[in-house]
């Protein structure tokens, strides 16, 4: 059963770069077959997808963050990485982390979420 | 890349059928058979529901169903419990190998 934690500041300043980790347990960002995802839903908002890494280490984004985005795998701690350049308080939200699997293209796993605050 | 259109809220009485309609476009919906439906009770993390279109994981009722024609997909639960009343989102490939969710439908039982 593959378990999935986000970790990160609960409050980043404003154009400030928000960086999170989510660390992977009872699985492997580098198996074959599954991608990793960052979801986030800003206060009560819907969810937004915000970008992808397949355990290849491409990534992919959602066009209206990608100048702002990076997404990376860290195969040797079994966790991948998300950071967001010049953030506002816009990109407040809770941000989760979520694997799915090629051919479904359906998110299967998430985490719990971790609530983070842009605010000087 | 604009999100699925979805209805604001849905509502049954206990042991009814209720229907939430996800409306995209011909560049995602309308594109693959990979829609897929997620359940969020308040301060929870989503829940996989539906995968291509009408699967089910193992473990989900088979009360949740799914369906598609052209670039709208629909999400049924019949039988509706109170346990059911939480939001529900949709949400497809849509080319490029980006995702797109829908706005989201609170679902309430009366």
């Amino acid at each position: 059963q593959v378990q999935m934690q986000e970790s990160g500041p609960a409050v980043v300043k404003p154009s400030q770069t928000l960086s999170l980790t989510c660390a992977v347990s009872g699985d492997s960002v580098s198996r074959g077959g599954y991608y990793w995802s960052w979801i986030r839903q800003r206060p009560g908002r819907g969810l937004e997808w915000i970008g992808c890494v397949y355990y290849t280490g491409a990534s992919y984004y959602s066009p209206s963050l990608e100048s702002r985005l990076a997404i990376s795998l860290d195969t040797s701690e079994d966790h991948f990485s998300l950071r967001l350049t010049s953030v506002t308080a816009a990109d407040t939200a809770v941000y989760y982390c979520a694997r799915g699997a090629f051919g479904e293209f359906a998110h299967d796993s998430w985490g719990q979420g971790v609530l983070v605050a842009v605010s000087s | 890349q604009s999100a699925l259109t979805q209805p604001a809220s849905v509502s049954g009485s206990p042991g009814q059928s209720i229907t939430v309609s996800c409306t995209g476009t011909s560049s995602d919906v309308g594109s693959y058979t990979l829609v897929s439906w997620y359940q969020q009770s308040p301060g929870k993390a989503p829940k996989l529901l539906i995968y291509e279109v009408n699967k089910r994981p193992s473990g989900v009722s088979h009360r949740f169903s799914g369906s598609q024609s052209g670039s709208t997909a629909s999400l049924t639960i019949s039988g509706l419990q109170p346990e059911d009343e939480a939001d529900y989102y949709c949400c497809s490939l849509a080319g490029g190998s980006t995702f797109v969710f829908g706005t989201g439908t609170k679902v309430t039982v009366l």
